[in-house]
């Protein structure tokens, strides 16, 4: 079982839908959470860090449910410039400072 | 804003070939990591450092050795390069992992 795991899409969607990804990570022990973006053929970036109290970042929501081991985006009023792969991001409490990736989940906005 | 600099961003290199993909960050961060990207396979950790002359292997290290001379510099040396490790490799560094990484735009290399 994959540690981080994430569905792939791509999901399809119109400018100003609301899109949700979800996460799950296997290990119990992990302690810090990130949402990365990544443009195609460029470097992962920094999205937003999740919390457990649920953050939001103008129109983007992370929430976490550690009882569940599941992570969550939500994108409001997508814009065309929110096709991207977002990438789940960990990091296991007994593994220092390695963050553990998923595969991404491909979004593509439409016009 | 950290910087995260790769040398290059396109490599061709032939088969055998001793290949040297160098990464420098200008925040005197001490964590720095090398990941190769490979596509429906995401991002594997090949060595990470957490201090100068201090490395350690991560998840898919054969092949591959690195150097880390400098706090600033840290190098993915691929000893005789193979065509299997055509792929991106991006270069990241950390203050704290609770502050997530900030990684460079990636060395896209290709062995023929």
């Amino acid at each position: 079982r994959k540690e981080v795991e994430q569905d792939p899409g791509p999901f399809n969607v119109p400018e100003g839908a609301t899109v949700a990804f979800n996460c799950t990570y296997s290990n119990s022990a992990s302690q810090s959470f990130f949402w990365y973006r990544q443009d195609c053929r460029k470097e992962p970036k920094l999205l937003m860090s999740v919390y457990s109290s649920g953050n939001e970042d103008g129109r983007f929501t992370a929430q976490l449910n550690r009882a569940s081991q599941y992570i969550s985006l939500l994108i409001r009023d997508s814009k065309l410039s929110d096709s991207a792969t977002y990438l789940c991001v960990v990091n296991i409490h007994n593994q220092g400072g390695k963050l553990i990736f998923g595969q991404g989940t491909e979004l593509s906005v439409k016009p | 804003d950290v910087k995260v600099t790769q040398s290059s961003r396109y490599l061709v290199k032939r088969t055998g070939e001793k290949v040297f993909l160098e990464c420098v960050q200008d925040m005197d961060h001490e964590n720095m990591f090398w990941y190769r990207q490979d596509p429906g396979l995401g991002l594997r950790l090949i060595y990470f450092s957490y201090d100068v002359k201090m490395k350690e292997k991560g998840d898919i290290p054969e092949g591959y050795s690195v150097s880390r001379e400098k706090k600033e510099r840290f190098s993915l040396i691929l000893e005789s390069a193979s065509t299997n490790q055509t792929s991106m490799y991006l270069c990241a560094s950390s203050l704290l992992v609770l502050y997530g990484y900030t990684f460079g735009s990636g060395t896209r290399l290709t062995v023929v």
